[in-house]
């Protein structure tokens, strides 16, 4: 089986401050990766995909991918109080058959002000 | 802006009754999938589908079964509802396999 983990936390981060959350999975050959932001009683919604090593920003985000390590983290800069979210990391699985992404179970994100 | 609907927000259904919860998305995407969200337990796969009329059981099918008659619509069906099957429903679809996935609002489903 497959695997995406994540540290459930809570992260707690004051107003300002840069959160950094992390992901780790499984399947090495895994080539598509995404964040994904979901507010309490709503739906997850897209905040970022990554396919190379490296970095990617957009705005105060930036997705950061390490194959070798089959590690990707998502960096919030000048953190705000309405970043308070879980926050879920996907990773495609080539490998696992019928499944096309694999969720982690999220890390919950709390900005105080 | 890709838009997935899906028919209840909300929904209150006695054990035993047959329950239809129905997605439909815009923008022609070929994957469709059906997931359940419990504390705790994170996003479970309970079926998707990659073609009009084609099925395939993800991790959590028992209980549930799926129509795709139409290539925009993806339905999920509790044959016979039962109360370990209160949950949050969601939908999604894409446009690929491993591509990104778009979500809809959710059905909160209550059985009593």
């Amino acid at each position: 089986q497959k695997e995406v983990e994540q540290n459930s936390g809570p992260l707690s981060v004051p107003e300002g401050a840069i959160a950094s959350l992390n992901c780790t999975y499984s399947d090495r050959v895994s080539q598509s990766f995404f964040w994904y932001r979901q507010y309490s009683g709503k739906s997850p919604e897209l905040i970022m995909s990554i396919y190379s090593n490296g970095d990617k920003e957009d705005g105060r985000f930036t997705a950061q991918l390490n194959k070798a390590s089959q590690y990707v983290s998502l960096l919030i800069r000048d953190s705000q109080p309405s970043d308070s979210a879980t926050y879920l990391c996907a990773v495609n699985s080539p490998n696992q058959a019928g499944t096309a992404l694999i969720f982690g179970k999220g890390t919950t994100l709390s900005v105080s002000s | 802006d890709v838009k997935v609907t899906q028919s209840s927000r909300y929904l209150v259904k006695r054990t035993g009754e047959k329950v239809f919860l129905e997605c439909v998305q815009d923008m022609d995407h070929e994957n469709m999938f059906w997931y359940r969200q419990d504390p705790g337990l994170g996003l479970r796969l309970i079926y998707f589908s990659y073609d009009v009329k084609m099925k395939e059981k993800g991790d959590i099918p028992e209980g549930y079964s799926v129509s795709r008659e139409k290539k925009e619509r993806f339905s999920l069906i509790l044959e016979s509802a039962s109360t370990n099957q209160t949950s949050m429903y969601l939908c999604a679809s894409s446009p690929g396999t491993a591509e990104t996935q778009y979500f809809g609002p959710g059905t909160r489903l209550l059985v009593l």
